[in-house]
């Protein structure tokens, strides 16, 4: 089946610094990659996602890139703001369902 | 445009009860997962309805079982409930091919003692 590792587990950076976080995946059928931010008490958010026909995709801040020889996908975040704090978490699909990564935490630092 | 609703927001139970959550999902979404989230984990796969059948099951026991309704909302039933089922669980709404992302409801938040 899937299996979905996600690194690292903790992210600290200064306010204005990028952060990137990254993720692979085991089944080379996965086609679609979303990632989710989930403040505290809050639930997840779809942010960003990509299809495996593309490489890369923006959004304004936030980009995704995709490596599917390599099977992995990285989530990048640029002049990083206090309210991108949150949780981050990476999916791929499998059998009907999403198998998320272990969730990454970002703290910005002021 | 209405988004994932779930009801209700906040429940308190004690051990042994059983609890029914209700989940709406998004305008023009046909499969309704849900998620178990304890505290400071990432989400738990619990199931997955579709054309008002059980899909995809996570590794939950049998004390958890649920319903799709014609109209795509979902119901999520807990019986024999322990205090490890204290958590949030949540409601993600998508189509059936997944490929456009699960948007999830609030959430609710479930207390045993």
């Amino acid at each position: 089946g899937e299996n979905v590792e996600q690194h690292p587990s903790t992210l600290s950076v200064q306010e204005g610094d990028s952060a990137v976080i990254k993720c692979t995946y085991s089944d080379s059928a996965s086609n679609y990659f979303p990632w989710y931010k989930q403040e505290l008490g809050k639930r997840p958010q779809l942010i960003i996602d990509i299809r495996s026909n593309v490489g890369e995709k923006k959004d304004q801040r936030i980009a995704v890139t995709l490596n599917k020889t390599a099977k992995h996908f990285s989530l990048h975040i640029t002049e990083t703001q206090p309210e991108d704090s949150a949780v981050y978490f990476c999916a791929a699909p499998f059998n009907y369902q999403l198998i998320w990564g272990a969730g990454t935490k970002l703290i910005i630092k002021p | 445009d209405a988004g994932v609703t779930q009801s209700p927001t906040h429940l308190i139970k004690t051990r042994g009860q059983q609890v029914t959550l209700r989940c709406s999902p998004k305008s023009g979404h046909d499969t309704v997962s849900w998620y178990q989230q304890a505290l400071g984990q990432g989400p738990q796969f619990i199931f997955q309805y579709y054309e008002e059948e059980e899909r995809q099951r996570g590794n939950f026991p049998d004390r958890f079982s649920g319903h799709q309704f014609p109209n795509y909302s979902s119901e999520l039933n807990v019986n024999a409930l322990l205090l490890g089922d204290s958590a949030l669980y949540l409601c993600a709404s998508s189509l059936a091919t997944l490929d456009v992302g699960q948007f999830f409801g609030p959430g609710t938040r479930l207390t045993v003692l």
